[in-house]
């Protein structure tokens, strides 16, 4: 099935760093959600687009919706050790069913 | 708000025997939760769709007959594991999307399936 492109797969970074991932499409979306996975738990929602070129912030969180509508970004700023996990973009293309079409991950490696 | 619960969050079960996992919606009303899969290190695997009142959507690929999905109502979805297998091990999460007409979904926390 469709699936979209994250990168990167893994990220070693100190604390206090800032942090940026990106999930890229083939196709159009109308919608880009960024969720965070804890090991043994669900996905948590962090930040939810709807609009080409929205900018949204959550605390040290910020993501956009890319003005071609095949592209996101989540960008972390002052990194901490809590921040460490799985983060997930997911999207609905443009015209399709109201299922997500989720990334592979980026699993986020904090050192304090 | 938008809070999602399953149960049991962890189960083992021998061969052969059925497994029920409830997923319900805490504080919202949902005409439609989504039952996934996950294997280890791996992202999520869409299953079915769940919608209130009539049969599920299934994937390409996966069994109905194996995996009874029933939406009772609007804040419960069921997942049964029928003559589970060791393969069926796996985590399953649930979602549920609010009637905000809005796409994003909720996630429950998840249940740990161990078949011996």
């Amino acid at each position: 099935g469709q699936q979209l492109n994250q990168s990167p797969q893994s990220m070693f970074i100190q604390e206090g760093e800032d942090v940026s991932m990106n999930c890229t499409s083939s196709s159009i979306f109308n919608t880009w959600l960024w969720y965070k996975q804890d090991p043994g738990e669900g996905p948590v929602l962090l930040i939810a687009l709807y609009k080409a070129g929205e900018l949204t912030s959550n605390g040290r969180l910020t993501a956009q919706f890319g003005i071609t509508r095949k592209d996101s970004f989540l960008n972390i700023s002052a990194s901490i050790p809590s921040d460490v996990g799985i983060y997930f973009c997911a999207g609905r293309s443009q015209g399709g069913s109201e299922k997500l079409v989720f990334g592979k991950g980026t699993k986020l490696t904090v050192n304090p | 708000g938008a809070v999602v619960s399953q149960h049991p969050s962890w189960v083992i079960c021998k061969s052969g025997t059925s497994v029920k996992i409830e997923c319900r919606s805490l504080d919202f009303q949902a005409t439609t939760m989504f039952w996934y899969r996950q294997f280890p290190k791996q992202s999520l695997m869409l299953m079915a769709t769940s919608n209130e009142g009539s049969k599920a959507t299934y994937e390409q690929g996966v069994e109905k007959d194996k995996f009874l999905i029933n939406h009772a109502s609007l804040t419960l979805s069921t997942l049964t594991v029928t003559s589970a297998h060791p393969e069926d091990s796996s985590f399953y999460i649930c979602s549920a999307r609010p009637p905000t007409g809005r796409t994003e979904q909720y996630f429950g926390p998840g249940t740990r399936l161990t078949v011996t």
